[in-house]
């Protein structure tokens, strides 16, 4: 398994700022995703970052609204911008090593958006 | 996109009780995965699957991989207090490596 930890646990925002979210990994993993999950909801994929290159992102999110770095293969940040409530959602991070289709999940960072 | 189909919803049951819930999918998916998720908590890995007709345990908890590929179930054996929570399956299929969750059973255990 991985153990993976999220930075803000949560976080309350004001509309139209932007919030970056960091996710460690304590090893080496392949792949890393972030994800959201709206209050009451199932979890919703935004994108996977990938190590060295840009982030692929999912139907429905776009690089402007959620850059995404991964500079080495334990670290990735996700930055939600140019808040709105509509961005209030619980945000995930998750990991999974080569060859292992096993996802392990962080935390997760809570945010609210006024 | 992929669709998962769980059921139930919610449930509510008496301590020592068992529990079943399932999911369901159009597409055949290579990897299930059954996670639980506390409240202001990410999901935690309960079981994976990786082969048809897979059947494995862990501690009270059982989950098969269907043998056609599209669905799997989770059964959970004399439900305990500690076992309130949100179920989550979730998918893999072909060569993506996103994950398709499921829409989550909610589990109550009432003593």
């Amino acid at each position: 398994s991985a153990v993976i930890s999220q930075k803000p646990s949560r976080d309350i925002c004001q509309r139209g700022t932007s919030l970056t979210i960091q996710c460690q990994v304590d090893s080496q993993v392949t792949m890393m995703f972030w994800y959201r999950q709206q209050p009451g909801q199932s979890l919703t994929l935004i994108a996977t970052a990938n190590q060295g290159s840009e982030a692929t992102y999912e139907s429905g999110f776009v690089i402007d609204k959620f850059p995404i770095s991964r500079p080495n293969l334990t670290f990735s940040t996700l930055t939600v911008s140019n808040m709105s409530p509509e961005d209030s959602s619980i945000y995930l991070c998750s990991a999974s090593r080569e060859g292992r289709d096993t996802q392990y999940f962080g935390p997760g960072t809570r945010l609210t958006v006024l | 996109g992929q669709q998962l189909n769980q059921s139930p919803q919610s449930m509510f049951i008496q301590e020592g009780e068992d529990v079943s819930m399932n999911c369901t999918s159009s597409s055949i998916f290579n990897t299930w995965l059954w996670y639980k998720q506390d409240p202001g908590e990410g999901p935690v890995l309960l079981i994976a699957l990786y082969k048809a007709g897979e059947l494995t345990s862990n501690g009270r908890l059982t989950a098969q991989f269907g043998i056609t590929r599209k669905d799997s179930f989770l059964n959970i054996s004399a439900s305990i207090p500690s076992d309130v929570g949100i179920y989550f399956c979730a998918g893999l299929s072909g060569s993506a490596r996103q994950l398709t969750f499921g829409s989550g059973t909610q589990l109550t255990v009432l003593p």
